[in-house]
């Protein structure tokens, strides 16, 4: 089993959509967990944390289960410029960083 | 400087021939990573530095990868004897880690674009 694993979709969503994206993880010893945004051909960057008592930023809305070992993102009016891969990292033992394979989402006018 | 440099920012090369990327980390970062990610995946970890010590060393890390990180600033990757499987997009992350804290983040630079021919 990998350590962390996403929904790879493509998730394609029309504008104004609400989507939201699942990771779940394998180590119930997890420290601290984020969500990435890679766009094509570029690096990934930091999106959000993700906090036990959940956290928001603006449209986007990060929730973390940790009895059932999953996070969740939640982007709401989906803009254009939200098509990207999103990518669920788990910070396993406070020194390694893993990454999902990422979730594919295209925005359509 | 604002962020994690890398350098070169694509490198195609023979197969056989040695290759050394380098990378620059954010100058107040204690920690560098170096992950490795094909088309499709996400990122897969390759080792990490806290300072100038190398603390782990994936088992994806072959006997033909080796990283270094002298006096705790820049640091390269080697690759030597390049396969076609090396074909990949490299990865360098820094982070600031502080004793028991638990926010640590992961910062990347553009990252190398290896083709092996």
């Amino acid at each position: 089993r990998k350590e962390v694993e996403q929904d790879p979709g493509p998730f394609n969503v029309p504008e104004g959509a609400t989507v939201a994206f699942n990771c779940t993880y394998s180590n119930s010893a997890s420290q601290s967990f984020f969500w990435y945004r890679q766009d094509c051909r570029k690096e990934p960057k930091l999106l959000m944390s993700v906090y036990s008592s959940g956290n928001e930023d603006g449209r986007f809305t990060a929730q973390l289960n940790r009895a059932s070992q999953y996070i969740s993102l939640l982007i709401r009016d989906s803009k254009l410029s939200d098509s990207a891969t999103y990518l669920c990292v788990v910070n396993m033992n406070g020194n390694q960083f893993y990454f999902g394979t990422g979730t594919s989402l295209t925005v359509i006018p | 400087d604002t962020g994690v440099s890398q350098n070169p920012r694509h490198k195609i090369t023979k197969r056989g021939q040695n290759v050394t990327f380098r990378c620059d980390p954010i100058s107040e970062h204690n920690r560098l990573y170096w992950y490795r990610q094909t088309l499709g995946q996400g990122p897969e970890f390759l080792t990490y530095f806290q300072n100038e010590a190398q603390l782990e060393k994936s088992r994806l890390l072959s006997d033909r990868f080796s990283a270094e990180r002298p006096k705790g600033s820049f640091s390269t990757l080697e690759i030597q004897r390049t396969e076609q499987g090396d074909s990949a997009m490299y990865l360098c992350a820094s982070s600031l880690a502080l004793y028991g804290a638990r926010d640590e983040k992961l910062f990347f630079g553009s990252g190398t674009q290896l083709s092996v021919l």
